[in-house]
């Protein structure tokens, strides 16, 4: 099967610049899941939906970072205005997760490396 | 929220050796542990992952342990290979919402 797709895999640009990250997951995944992963550091959760709606958003800096899923299917990761410390990899991942207890694999995309100078 | 604890920051082990990883969670309602294996520049991969109801699982050459009572749990890698060298992360999850809160990152380096 496909796994989950991500775009670009690259992106430099200067502070206070925006810039927006794209996520097609696994066809059939209800839930969605955007990460930041810090060099040396593991992945820390900015956002979850499950289909359109978000389940989790308490670690997004929501002064200048935003997402969103509005067909339950592709998301967009939007960060405006870029700072130095956004400088991370951005993970997306998909799930099968309906809620409701039971666990499935968190599959992840291969990521898009942000440098903010 | 949830905390998780993983030590330690770097392994280095001769091929052939076992490794094993340490992590502890703060949430008694955690039920699910995942490990994830990351190669440099490459995308977290499941390993192998274990629920709250069960103390030990295995696959292969890889084992993974639950204690509830003292929470924590590790992963144990036997017979060590060069191809085993990468970043391992646990995580641990609670609640309905699936949300995975990740350690801090494992180095693991098999030596030949």
């Amino acid at each position: 099967e496909a796994g989950v797709a991500q775009s670009p895999r690259y992106k430099i640009i200067e502070k206070r610049q925006s810039v927006a990250f794209w996520c097609n997951p696994i066809s059939g995944h209800a839930t969605l899941y955007w990460y930041q992963q810090i060099l040396g550091q593991g992945p820390k959760l900015l956002i979850q939906f499950q289909n359109n709606g978000v389940v989790d958003d308490s670690q997004l800096p929501k002064d200048r970072f935003s997402a969103e899923r509005l067909k339950g299917v592709d998301s967009t990761l939007k960060i405006q205005p870029a700072k130095l410390e956004d400088s991370a990899v951005y993970l997306c991942a998909s799930s099968l997760d309906l809620g409701g207890g039971r666990r499935y694999e968190q599959y992840f995309g291969p990521g898009t490396r942000l440098t903010v100078t | 929220g949830e905390n998780v604890e993983q030590h330690p920051s770097t392994l280095s082990v001769q091929e052939g050796d076992s490794a094993v990883i340490k992590c502890t969670y703060s949430d008694s309602a955690s039920n699910y542990f995942p490990w994830y294996k990351q190669e440099l520049g490459k995308r977290p991969q499941l390993i192998i992952d274990i629920r709250s109801n069960v103390g030990e699982k295995k696959d292969q050459r890889i084992a993974v342990t639950l204690n509830k009572t003292a929470k924590h749990f590790s992963l144990h890698i036997t017979e060590t290979q060069p191809e085993d060298s990468a970043v391992y992360f646990c995580a641990a999850t609670t609640g309905t919402a699936s949300k995975l809160t990740f350690g801090t990152g494992t180095r693991l380096q098999v030596t030949l």
